[in-house]
């Protein structure tokens, strides 16, 4: 079945640590995004990329790398500068374009110790 | 700035009953205009979209959306609501550039049996 995984659904780190979270798609779409959920906030866009090797900042960038060297994968760097990196994070990719909407994952927690 | 506002944080109907979820975008352009739906833990589901034509759009699970340009509003409604249907609604909008969807705060909906 097509759709997008993300790993790990839940993941600890340590104050100070960088830690990478995982997003793969098999629906063939050029666009992809990272959204981080707080609870009260909706989501906010972090990071999205329309095509292979290009990606822009969202509206909450600092402290988050990405990386888009293959169509089907985006994965997003929490670095240590992130100074409130517990969150729920999302991934979700699109067909690109005015009308493609978002297909998401599952979701991945993080939480920092 | 684009924005999309949702005034009701949280809602509480009782099963059986009519629903309706307020959403406003400020927006200047013609708007593309999504609402997803969330479960607890999960990512989140497209309901409908709204992109031209007739401002009445169907979509999954018995849901509607009206869009209202005068208003600027595109609400969310439900003849009958089921249990099955507590979840955080999230409207949202895209931008005609860069491939940016906007989303708002959300609202949570608790289904009394």
């Amino acid at each position: 079945d097509g759709g997008i995984t993300q790993s790990p659904k839940y993941l600890f780190r340590k104050e100070g640590q960088n830690v990478t979270l995982s997003c793969e798609q098999n629906l063939n779409h050029d666009a992809m995004y990272w959204y981080r959920q707080d609870p009260g906030q909706g989501l906010r866009l972090i990071y999205y990329s329309q095509i292979v090797n290009d990606f822009q900042k969202g509206d909450i960038a600092e402290g988050y790398s990405v990386s888009r060297e293959k169509k089907e994968s985006f994965p997003l760097t929490v670095t240590s500068a992130q100074k409130n990196p517990t969150a729920f994070y999302l991934c979700a990719s699109s067909i690109g374009g005015l009308t493609g909407e978002l297909f998401f994952g599952e979701g991945s927690r993080l939480t920092v110790l | 700035a684009q924005s999309v506002t949702q005034p009701d944080i949280h809602i509480t109907v009782s099963e059986g009953a009519s629903l309706e979820l307020r959403c406003n975008y400020s927006y200047g352009a013609t708007p593309y205009l999504f609402w997803y739906v969330q479960s607890p833990g999960q990512g989140l589901q497209l309901l409908l979209k709204y992109f031209s034509g007739d401002t009445l759009v169907q979509g999954i699970k018995g849901f509607e959306a009206e869009f209202k340009r005068s208003q600027s509003s595109f609400n969310l409604r439900k003849p009958s609501v089921h249990w099955s249907d507590a979840a955080e609604y999230f409207c949202a909008v895209k931008q005609t550039s860069y491939d940016k969807v906007i989303f708002g705060p959300g609202t949570s909906l608790s289904v009394i049996p």
